[in-house]
């Protein structure tokens, strides 16, 4: 299906776990971007990436790795989970850094 | 400190017009006002954006006033549908969004 999909869509792991999420879109979309989302709080840029082989830090990058070898697919790893990391992460992409972002559906990480 | 400001929640008649207002008295001239919503656990989703003109879209009209420093988002016919947290973004462009906490929107029937 066209869009832009996350999995998985829930994940329970143990602090001190590598944990990567993956985001994929169909559109070849340049921009692509991490957030995560806490409980009461807004949505905070983890990373960002204007094309392939390129990314940049946002807000809140620590503890976080990036990467982009394909334009569609952009993982996001926390080598070494931690309870703080437990959020809903949310996969954006864009067309060009002036075009408005899609958003996926989120995926629902606890780390016990 | 926070580029907007926006009531925390709003309520709204099914029907009626919602009419979300967002201050940003500190914007700069390139900066675009941008207007997303987030539906319960789902991601959020963008309505509009301006600079200075005001636009209209199928989903929303964003009226901002002249000089800039306000706006306000105008869903014509609110539905049960429309039930979600409002973000007014303001930004140079659309690859750096900032969101703030947002409007709770409920629209009652």
């Amino acid at each position: 299906d066209a869009g832009i999909t996350q999995s998985p869509r829930y994940k329970i792991t143990e602090t001190g776990r590598q944990v990567t999420l993956m985001c994929h879109q169909t559109w070849s979309h340049s921009y692509m971007f991490w957030y995560r989302q806490d409980l009461g709080h807004g949505l905070r840029l983890i990373y960002y990436s204007a094309a392939a082989d390129i990314t940049d830090k946002g807000e809140v990058p620590d503890g976080y790795v990036v990467s982009r070898s394909k334009t569609e697919n952009f993982p996001l790893t926390l080598e070494s989970a931690t309870r703080s990391q437990t959020s809903v992460y949310f996969c954006a992409s864009s067309e060009s850094r002036w075009e408005t972002q899609y958003f996926g559906p989120g995926t629902r990480l606890l780390v016990l | 400190d926070a580029k907007t400001t926006q009531p925390p929640s709003m309520d709204c008649a099914e029907g009626r017009a919602a009419n979300l207002p967002c201050n940003h008295s500190t914007i700069s001239g390139n900066e675009y006002v941008y207007w997303y919503r987030q539906i319960h656990s789902q991601g959020p989703q963008y309505i509009i954006h301006g600079l200075k003109n005001n636009e209209t879209n199928e989903m929303a009209s964003l009226i901002i006033t002249e000089d800039r420093k306000s706006s306000t988002l105008i869903l014509p016919h609110a539905t049960l549908r429309d039930t979600a947290v409002y973000y007014c973004i303001v930004e140079t462009s659309g690859s750096r969004l900032t969101f703030g906490e947002g409007t709770q929107l409920t629209v009652n029937p």
